[in-house]
């Protein structure tokens, strides 16, 4: 069955500090992937979309890494702040369609 | 523009009484999910129209939820009777998408969600 998982407990860090998040999925084969940040009572909003051919994408802070050969995004959140703490989503699309996962919470602490 | 507005942000209605959330796209937008979200199963996709039409209907629960799109920027979920097991949050969400392989950037444009509570 398909799969999408990412961490379902919170990741607390430190700011100035490195935030990774993970994304890993079983039997899809995406055209490619986005990320989303969500916070408390929000609709989720857009971040980043890496395509299939793409190894790795930049924006300000934020890099998204795709292997498709391992199944796995990776998203990056450099000298991390206390706003940044909210969920992250990874979504999935093969055909103009989006899955998403469950989300990651990242906590931030000053 | 304003975004994706959706309506009621929130709603409190007891079992059996019918529910219908509204949302307005994004102008110039052709694509539009419906989204629903709770701690249990995450986001889940309901319906997806492209130019108006219901393109993937498979993860409507059952024949008590109905989507319409009237036309180009505005859509309807409803259903009818509610039940306790509806409560959650429905998010609608648009985003361009071209055709012929065009493609648009892929990415979604959410409204802030409809928090639906059936007792």
């Amino acid at each position: 069955s398909q799969k999408i998982e990412q961490n379902s407990e919170a990741l607390n860090i430190q700011e100035g500090k490195t935030a990774t998040l993970t994304c890993n999925y079983t039997n899809y084969s995406p055209a490619y992937l986005q990320w989303y940040r969500q916070d408390p009572g929000r609709g989720p909003v857009f971040l980043l979309l890496i395509r299939e051919n793409e190894k790795e994408k930049r924006k300000e802070r934020l890099k998204v890494t795709f292997d498709t050969t391992l199944k796995q995004s990776l998203f990056h959140i450099t000298a991390s702040q206390p706003a940044d703490s909210a969920t992250y989503l990874c979504a999935l699309d093969e055909s103009y369609i989006p899955t998403f996962g469950r989300g990651t919470s990242l906590i931030v602490h000053p | 523009d304003a975004g994706v507005i959706q309506s009621p942000r929130h709603e409190v209605t007891e079992m059996g009484q019918e529910v219908t959330l509204r949302c307005k796209l994004i102008s110039g937008h052709n694509s539009l999910f419906w989204y629903r979200q709770t701690m249990m199963r995450g986001l889940e996709l309901l319906i997806y129209f492209n130019n108006n039409v219901p393109i993937d209907d498979s993860g409507m629960p059952e024949d008590r939820f109905s989507a319409k799109m009237p036309n180009a920027s505005f859509s309807t979920l409803k259903i009818q009777p509610s039940e306790p097991r509806d409560s959650a949050v429905y998010f609608c969400a648009s985003s361009y998408q071209g055709t012929g392989g065009s493609g648009g950037t892929g990415e979604l444009f959410f409204g802030e969600g409809s928090r639906l509570t059936v007792l």
